[in-house]
């Protein structure tokens, strides 16, 4: 089935613990994002790439590493995860076209103690 | 700063028509979109606009005024699977997507 798959679902980590949230899409789509959703807040951007071999930071990018070393991979590392860290992690991605409309994984669900 | 306002939850009655609105200020415009996410889940794709006036699909239209920065979501004809989240975004003039914090909406039967 197309479209973006994200590893794992849930996760409970203890601070200071390193994390990596895997994100991989089959849709051959150039772009891919991180977000993150907290309740009350609006989705933010944490770090977004436009085509494989480049990066950029979004919104909230500090704590938080990404790589794009080929178009259907973008795994987001937590170096050294911190209880604020804890949130619903998204992946997208987007095509080039008109509406660049974003196609979202299912979602991490994060909690750091 | 960049915002994008929607109330935060709405009740509607299920079979009725509900307005869902929201009002951005940015840097720059480069389209409107609606997202709906049922709890638990992703958001989807809804709709996208980028000039001014009303694009329908379906039971579901969105308008557009960028001259008052607003648009709504109207949805008609509610039914219970409709009850969810919905999520303006605005690309900005980076084209980066500012999001509001979403409307919950809750339908009674």
């Amino acid at each position: 089935i197309a479209g973006i798959t994200q590893a794992p679902t849930s996760q409970i980590l203890a601070a200071g613990r390193r994390m990596t949230l895997r994100c991989t899409q089959d849709m051959r789509h150039n772009a891919m994002y991180w977000y993150r959703q907290d309740l009350g807040l609006g989705l933010r951007l944490i770090h977004y790439s436009n085509t494989a071999g480049t990066t950029g930071k979004g919104e909230v990018p500090d704590g938080y590493s990404v790589s794009r070393a080929n178009t259907d991979d973008f795994p987001l590392t937590l170096a050294s995860a911190v209880p604020s860290q804890t949130s619903v992690y998204f992946c997208a991605s987007s095509d080039t076209g008109d509406t660049g409309e974003l196609f979202f994984g299912e979602g991490s669900r994060l909690t750091v103690l | 700063g960049q915002n994008i306002d929607q109330p935060t939850e709405m009740t509607a009655t299920e079979g009725a028509i509900v307005q869902i609105n929201c009002t951005y200020q940015t840097s720059g415009f480069n389209g409107l979109f609606w997202y709906q996410q049922h709890a638990g889940e992703a958001p989807t794709f809804l709709s996208y606009n980028v000039l001014d006036g009303l694009e329908e699909k379906g039971r579901f239209s969105s308008f557009l005024s960028r001259s008052k920065g607003y648009s709504y979501l109207l949805l008609k004809e509610l039914q219970m699977k409709d009850s969810a989240s919905y999520l303006c975004a605005v690309r900005d003039s980076n084209y980066q997507l500012i999001w509001g914090a979403g409307t919950k909406l809750i339908i009674k039967p």
